[in-house]
């Protein structure tokens, strides 16, 4: 079975401050996203990784692909009470092309 | 587009009662997932179709879940009898088929159920 587990599982920091939050299997992943999901809404994805080593930048949010596809990051500089939202990654898997796997999420609060 | 429609967004109901939840997939799109989401489980993938063909049921806790997809563009999400642990937000989402190995999925703002 795969899973993924994402650390920390809450993050509360002061406005400005920088942060990263992880995202961790012992299985490959064919590809990994990152979803913000705020309260009352769905996910909306932010970013999807396909190649190990890989780095996308999105403004203030940078996201990064493991080099061996297991694990994946993702760094917010100079974080803004807007990024308050649980941040969830999703590993999609070579045996199906279709079925994607979440992870346990991290709640991140930013502090005016 | 509108994106992907749920209805109704919050459900009460007291346990024992049938609940039939509604989706519509954004048009075009050829899969369609029903995921549950609580705190204690994160969320969970219940069942995903494809070109409305059910493909994966294995997450469907028990005989009491049942998912329909009759058309392209509507699918149902049904708990009978239902009791208070199906208590979670559900979320229907969808996808076009993606080249390479991966979709990007665009979920519905989800129906919050509380089963009394």
């Amino acid at each position: 079975t795969q899973l993924l587990e994402q650390s920390p599982q809450f993050l509360s920091i002061q406005e400005g401050e920088n942060l990263t939050v992880y995202c961790n299997s012992s299985s490959v992943f064919s590809s990994l996203q990152w979803y913000r999901q705020e309260p009352g809404e769905g996910p909306v994805l932010l970013v999807t990784v396909v190649t190990g080593g890989e780095v996308k930048k999105l403004k203030r949010l940078t996201f990064q692909f493991g080099d061996a596809r297991k694990d994946s990051s993702l760094h917010i500089t100079a974080a803004q009470t807007g990024d308050t939202g649980l941040y969830l990654c999703a590993g999609g898997g070579y045996s199906s092309a279709s079925k994607i796997i979440f992870g346990s999420g991290t709640r991140l609060s930013i502090r005016p | 587009d509108a994106g992907v429609i749920q209805s109704p967004r919050h459900e009460v109901t007291e346990m024992g009662q049938e609940v039939t939840l509604r989706c519509k997939p954004i048009s075009g799109h050829d899969y369609l997932f029903w995921y549950r989401q609580t705190m204690m489980r994160g969320l969970e993938l219940l069942i995903y179709f494809n070109n409305n063909v059910p493909i994966d049921d294995s997450g469907m806790p028990e005989d009491r879940f049942s998912a329909k997809m009759p058309n392209a563009s509507f699918s149902t999400l049904k708990i009978q009898p239902s009791e208070p642990r199906d208590s979670a937000v559900y979320f229907c989402a969808s996808s076009e088929v993606a080249s390479g190995d991966y979709n990007e999925q665009f979920f519905g703002p989800g129906t919050r159920l509380t089963v009394l």
